[in-house]
């Protein structure tokens, strides 16, 4: 069965990095489109990130654009999301998404980022 | 960026009543391949958001038949027939046809 994983997550300082990774498996990884989603406590969610199946093409929420980079191994079915001089906006759970066209048809379970001095 | 709109934000229901949630986008979301990519989502407390409906009207396998999809262009309905206990969540609908892919505010469906 279809199965996201992320990690990574966990408390930063404001400016810091952290990268995230999904794991994912059940399915031919190399030939989904992948997104990162975010939610910020008791908040909606945002769309941040997608990248194409070989890393071609990768587009960005303007909110992210500059401070985060998505990228892929797909050796190892693998999605990332690389993040650069975090805020405190940037607190949130990020999500990784499958896309199949159009849509999000499988979600990870979340990894929890929290940005604070 | 295509804002989408949904109404209401909270809607309390009797339980076994009907159930419906308006989403609006501010601009067509009829795709240059001619389909088009509204989905809806639920999301329960604590859980990550669950496909519902995607393409306007298609359900997703497992998906029980009292939740349906309707509409067109830039209007679109999630309708529940008859809500059940276990429907209480945060319904969303979320467009795929422009980048940035954007989500409504969120639909709180609880039981009155």
């Amino acid at each position: 069965q279809v199965q996201l994983v992320e990690s990574g997550g966990g408390v930063v300082q404001p400016g810091r990095s952290l990268r995230l990774s999904c794991a994912a498996s059940g399915f031919t990884f190399s030939t989904y489109l992948m997104h990162w989603v975010r939610q910020a406590p008791g908040k909606g969610l945002e769309c941040l990130a997608v990248i194409y199946f070989d890393e071609n093409k990768r587009y960005y929420a303007d909110s992210v654009k500059g401070r985060f980079s998505i990228s892929r191994d797909n050796s190892k079915d693998t999605l990332y999301l690389q993040m650069n001089s975090l805020g405190v906006e940037d607190t949130a759970v990020y999500y990784c998404a499958r896309d199949p066209g159009g849509t999000y048809d499988y979600w990870g379970q979340g990894t929890l980022v929290t940005v604070s001095s | 960026d295509v804002v989408m709109t949904q109404s209401p934000l909270s809607l309390p229901v009797t339980l076994g009543q009907p159930a419906s949630i308006s989403c609006r986008s501010s601009q067509s979301l009829v795709s240059s391949d001619g389909n088009t990519y509204l989905n809806w989502f639920q999301q329960r407390p604590g859980q990550s958001p669950r496909r519902l409906i995607y393409k306007v009207s298609n359900r997703d396998s497992g998906v029980p038949d009292r939740f349906s999809g309707s509409g067109s262009g830039a209007d679109f309905t999630l309708k529940i027939s008859r809500v059940e206990a276990e429907d209480v969540a945060v319904y969303y609908c979320m467009q795929g046809t422009h980048w940035p892919w954007t989500f409504g505010q969120g639909t709180k469906v609880d039981i009155k």
